[in-house]
């Protein structure tokens, strides 16, 4: 089963607001890394933040970790037709494995 | 472009049957990880090698079976196929072998077994 799991499964927003995905995991963990996938493509790798950050950001990407409550968000900002992908979460477990969530399918209609 | 390579694109196939997939990593990179990714499962992890070595293994089942090449290409063997073997195989490769290395990921082999 997938350790991570992205809230909610599906979004729909207008070009120009913000979007918000959230991700909940349930082991520890040493780092949390969001990636985006275009339809039927590779995933691209988007951030990364370690088990003692809080918070990070990327251009219009900010990533939360909350390691108590077990979750991490992303929010990108400004939101663009471009940013309609699937985004997931990744979760570092010991040493080398990740393990990705199920993803969260954003749609930016114009 | 992520600069791993996958071939090939396309794969179709029959029940029973076998065929390998094949990654080239980019340049430099020691790790080379597959995934499966199907509608039902999402994205499943099968295996990472390091410059040659099995280091984790995931939910690969043992029809299945990879290698990592002293070029430190890669190639993911599917033998027996079944009807639910079809999806999406992704190759990842990293710098190096910590779950903190960034993975870059290829285009994908898409696998219809008919």
């Amino acid at each position: 089963s997938q350790q991570g799991e992205e809230d909610p499964q599906a979004l729909s927003i207008q070009e120009g607001e913000n979007a918000t995905m959230n991700c909940s995991y349930k082991t520890s963990i040493n780092n949390l890394q969001w990636y985006r996938q275009n339809s039927g493509r590779g995933l691209v790798h988007l951030i990364l933040i370690r088990s003692n950050e809080r918070e990070k950001h990327s251009g219009r990407l900010r990533v939360t970790l909350d390691t108590s409550k077990k979750s991490s968000s992303l929010l990108i900002t400004a939101s663009r037709a471009a940013d309609t992908a699937s985004y997931f979460c990744a979760t570092g477990q010991g040493a080398q494995k990740l393990v990705f969530g199920q993803g969260t399918r954003l749609t930016i209609n114009p | 472009d992520s600069g791993v390579t996958q071939t090939p694109k396309h794969l179709i196939t029959a029940t029973g049957q076998r065929v390998t997939l094949r990654c080239s990593p980019r340049s430099g990179d020691l790790s080379v990880y597959w995934y499966q990714q199907s509608l039902d499962q999402g994205l499943q992890f099968l295996i990472q090698y390091y410059n040659g070595e099995e280091r984790a293994k995931g939910n690969i089942l043992e029809r299945f079976s990879a290698q990592q090449f002293p070029d430190l290409h890669s190639e993911l063997n599917l033998s027996s196929l079944e009807l639910g073997d079809s999806a999406l195989y992704f190759c990842a490769s990293s710098r190096d072998r910590a779950s903190t290395d960034t993975q870059y990921f290829g285009p994908g082999t898409r696998l219809t077994v008919l």
